[in-house]
Parts: C-alpha cells; structure tokens; sequence
C-alpha cells in the first residue's frame, strides 16, 4: 500500500463511452502525475501538475482530458477512445516535481477499449 | 531513444543467487531512481541515488552510480522467488520536472 488509491482497478469501454478514471493520496503530496504503461513500451508520461496547476501536457491527445480540483485528488476523464488506447493507467504522487524526490504510484487502473 | 536503458530485458536466476541488473542513460542527472513492479499492479520505490552519490544500500538492494560512465547497477543478493518483478531506473534531469523511465528488467527467480 503506497498511499495512492486508483478507482476503478479495472475498465472495459467502448470507444463511443464517456468514463473517468479517479486517483487519490492522503500523503500531503504536492505533485500529481498520469502514466500510461503499454505492452513492451516504457511507461509514458502524460500529464503533471503541481499544487493543482498543469505544468505540463505530453501531447496527449485531447480525448484525455485531466481534472485537478485539489493537491489530493486528480482525475483522468475518457472520452471516444481508440483500442490502442488500452493500457494501465497509473497515477503518481510526489513531495516535490518528480525529478527530485522519489514517486508513490497507485496500482493502476486497466482499461480495455472494445 | 529512451533516456533510461535497462540491460539484460529478462534475466532467470535460481532462488539465493544474485541479481545485477544495469541501466545506462544519455544526459546529465539529477539522481537515478530504481522501482519494481510486479506484474499489472502500480510501481514501487526501491532507492534513489543522487548525482554527488556513489553507491547506496537498502536491505538486499546495492545501487551504484557512474556518473562519468551514465550508468548504474541494481544487485539484489540473496533473491528470492518473491523478488520475481520487473525493475525500471529512472532518471530525474537537473531541471526538476520529471522522471524518465526505461523499458525495464524482467527478473524471474525460480524457486
């Protein structure tokens, strides 16, 4: 248990569905980041954001939209995916931007895109 | 290519052996960091090593830094069947922001 809580664990929808995927850590974190992990890729940075503001995008296509509303929770909202958009979706909590200090993730949230 | 390179990609090592695993990375660093993560869950933080850092031991895990070489080795001593994961370097650049990550190590202890 690293502190940070994905919802849901799992995800299966099709690519006309609206979802959203939920993180949340209690460890009085100030940086929240969006992970993708694909099969045989290195884990993909998509967004991060530090205390609530987004510093930066990774060119992730527009339908991912994130949502920041506080420093403990960050959201990932889905809308008309691809099947090649099915991956584990990680969140990461850090004290600091991620470069200096270590990374809590949370365990993932598996999406299939039917 | 990836800022991170881990080397070997799969490693299968018996129960009590020793596990080393490299990682190699092309710019300058902040600190390199080593997760592990076992199969479909979230990584987990091992270590982290600072640029002005040499070598850092936790438990079973010994990390070296080259900073004149741009690499770095994970050894695991003594492993166990529970240490079967993947393990990834990371590497934080001077300017803060993120971390990079490499392809990362399957290691497979068998018990």
């Amino acid at each position: 248990e690293t502190g940070v809580t994905q919802t849901p664990r799992h995800l299966v929808m099709g690519m006309t569905n609206k979802k959203s995927l939920k993180c949340e850590q209690h460890l009085g974190h100030n940086a929240m980041y969006w992970y993708k992990q694909s099969a045989k890729k290195p884990l993909e940075l998509m967004f991060v954001y530090n205390f609530k503001e987004q510093t930066e995008n990774n060119s992730v296509p527009s339908r991912f939209s994130p949502e920041c509303p506080n420093s403990s929770h960050l959201f990932l909202h889905l809308h008309t995916l691809q099947p090649e958009d099915s991956a584990l979706y990680l969140c990461a909590s850090s004290q600091f931007l991620q470069g200096n200090t270590e990374a809590f993730f949370g365990q993932g949230t598996r999406l299939t895109v039917v | 290519s990836q800022q991170g390179e881990e080397d070997p990609q799969a490693l299968s090592i018996q129960e009590g052996e020793n596990a080393t695993m490299n990682c190699s990375y092309k710019t300058s660093i902040n600190n390199l960091q080593w997760y592990r993560q076992n199969s479909g869950r979230g990584l987990v933080h091992l270590i982290l090593i600072r640029s002005n850092e040499r070598e850092k031991h936790s438990g079973r895990l010994r990390v070296t830094l080259d900073t004149s070489k741009k690499s770095s080795s994970l050894l695991i001593t003594a492993s166990r069947a529970a240490d079967t994961a993947s393990y990834f370097c990371a590497t934080g650049q001077t300017s803060g922001s993120r971390l990079t990550f490499g392809e990362g190590t399957q290691l497979t202890v068998n018990p």
